[in-house]
């Protein structure tokens, strides 16, 4: 089983949706859970942030994370063309170590 | 403005031949990282540094070396050991504490 899964997709919804993605993990030690997104042959951009478990709110982004299941997704209200890329999650046990990463889901939003 | 500079953005080398990826930073970051992404592979890790004159082994470092003499400053050469070297190769940053990673725009390398 690897440490953390992501489908990759390709996830294609209409302009306006609401998009949820998804990762699960099986290291419980993990702390520290982020998503990025990124934009063909270009390098990938922090989204979200979250420490521990809970919710975190950034205008059309919701990022969740249950560290019970061990699951995390991310929430994209009306989502729109220029949202279309693929966004990878990313997480690591501490500060100090490098992040373990998901393989990405690759979305497109069509107008 | 503060960021993460790699370059060149496209290079092409003959098969056989050692290629150095220059990576620079300006965000006063302790850690430092190299990833390689394949199609359908995600982010795999090569080599991250820690500190200045320290550096570890990722998960797929055989046939890549790296030096650290600088903060700011982590190269990575990709030497005729690697025998698939062709790929998007993404230099990383991060402050010491929380985890989290600012990434250059990549170098593509194409070995032919």
């Amino acid at each position: 089983q690897k440490e953390v899964e992501q489908d990759p997709g390709p996830l294609s919804v209409p302009e306006g949706a609401i998009v949820s993605l998804n990762c699960t993990y099986s290291n419980s030690a993990f702390q520290y859970f982020m998503w990025y997104r990124q934009y063909s042959r270009k390098g990938p951009e922090l989204l979200m942030y979250t420490y521990s478990s809970g919710n975190k709110e950034d205008g059309r982004f919701t990022a969740q994370v249950d560290k019970s299941s061990k699951y995390i997704s991310l929430f994209i209200r009306d989502s729109q063309p220029s949202d279309s890329a693929t966004y990878l999650c990313a997480m690591n046990p501490s500060g100090n170590t490098p992040l373990v990463f998901g393989k990405g889901t690759r979305l497109s939003v069509i107008a | 403005d503060g960021g993460i500079t790699q370059s060149p953005k496209y290079l092409f080398r003959k098969e056989g031949q050692n290629v150095t990826l220059s990576c620079e930073q300006n965000l006063n970051h302790d850690a430092m990282y190299w990833y390689r992404q394949d199609p359908g592979q995600g982010l795999r890790l090569i080599y991250y540094s820690q500190i200045v004159n320290d550096f570890q082994k990722g998960d797929i470092a055989e046939g890549y070396s790296v030096s650290r003499e600088k903060k700011e400053s982590f190269p990575l050469t990709v030497t005729s050991a690697q025998k698939n070297p062709t790929a998007f190769y993404l230099c990383a940053s991060s402050i010491g504490s929380g985890g989290r990673a600012f990434f250059g725009q990549g170098t593509r390398l194409t070995v032919v």
